[in-house]
């Protein structure tokens, strides 16, 4: 079957701008969740939804937001894009979220 | 809290030769523990998992991990490296009380000489 999908692959932002990225979970998985991956930072967790309702959040500025729809597809938002948001922004499925986790290929986002 | 530590940031090794990549847990409880590889520009994918069934954990491409409690460790093994297993490996422990959140180590890149 299908595996996580995420849409754009790869994407340019001005600062200031606003973006959304999509990820399609594998089918029948219920959480969803998005990673940013830095050089410097490394791997950072940023949210985790499930049945349409965040149910943890990592240390984000309020500039990233996100949902999930009654299919578990899922969005995020970057609101006022700054240049330290250039990153690859991974999401991932699960079951439940308690099981194993399957990674998307990730979204690069480079803002200038 | 829960973390990782992983001991390398680089290892070289040549074509043929054993891989070791080392990592170290610290967790409250027991906990789940992965290996993740990302090849260059690519997202991660799964190489294994521990979850308390046994204590040696086959993965794929000839990988495994050994879960030692007493040494909070899970390093990962290969017996013979392959130009294709050049890569950045992960180390991740799963913060169960959180949902689907994962923490990881700040990775090992793995060169294989030919």
């Amino acid at each position: 079957k299908a595996g996580v999908t995420q849409t754009p692959r790869y994407l340019i932002k001005t600062r200031g701008q606003q973006v959304t990225l999509s990820c399609s979970p594998i089918s029948g998985h219920r959480s969803v969740s998005w990673y940013q991956q830095t050089p410097g930072q490394g791997l950072q967790f940023l949210f985790e939804y499930f049945s349409e309702t965040q149910r943890n959040k990592g240390n984000f500025p309020g500039r990233f937001s996100g949902r999930q729809f009654s299919n578990s597809r899922s969005e995020m938002n970057v609101s006022t894009l700054e240049l330290g948001d250039s990153a690859l922004y991974l999401c991932a499925s699960s079951l439940t979220g308690g099981n194993t986790i399957y990674f998307g290929e990730g979204s690069w986002l480079t803002v200038v | 809290a829960q973390s990782v530590t992983q001991l390398d940031s680089h290892v070289s090794v040549s074509e043929g030769t054993p891989v070791l990549l080392r990592c170290n847990y610290s967790s409250s409880y027991s906990p789940s523990l992965f290996w993740y590889v990302q090849h260059p520009n690519k997202g991660l994918q799964l190489l294994l998992k521990y979850t308390s069934a046994a204590t040696l954990v086959k993965g794929i491409n000839g990988f495994e991990a050994e879960f030692k409690k007493s040494e909070t460790s899970f390093h990962l093994t290969k017996p013979s490296a392959h130009m294709s297993d050049a890569a950045e490996y992960f180390c991740v422990v799963s913060d169960l009380g959180s949902g689907g959140k994962l923490i990881f180590g700040q990775g090992t890149e793995l060169s294989v000489k030919p």
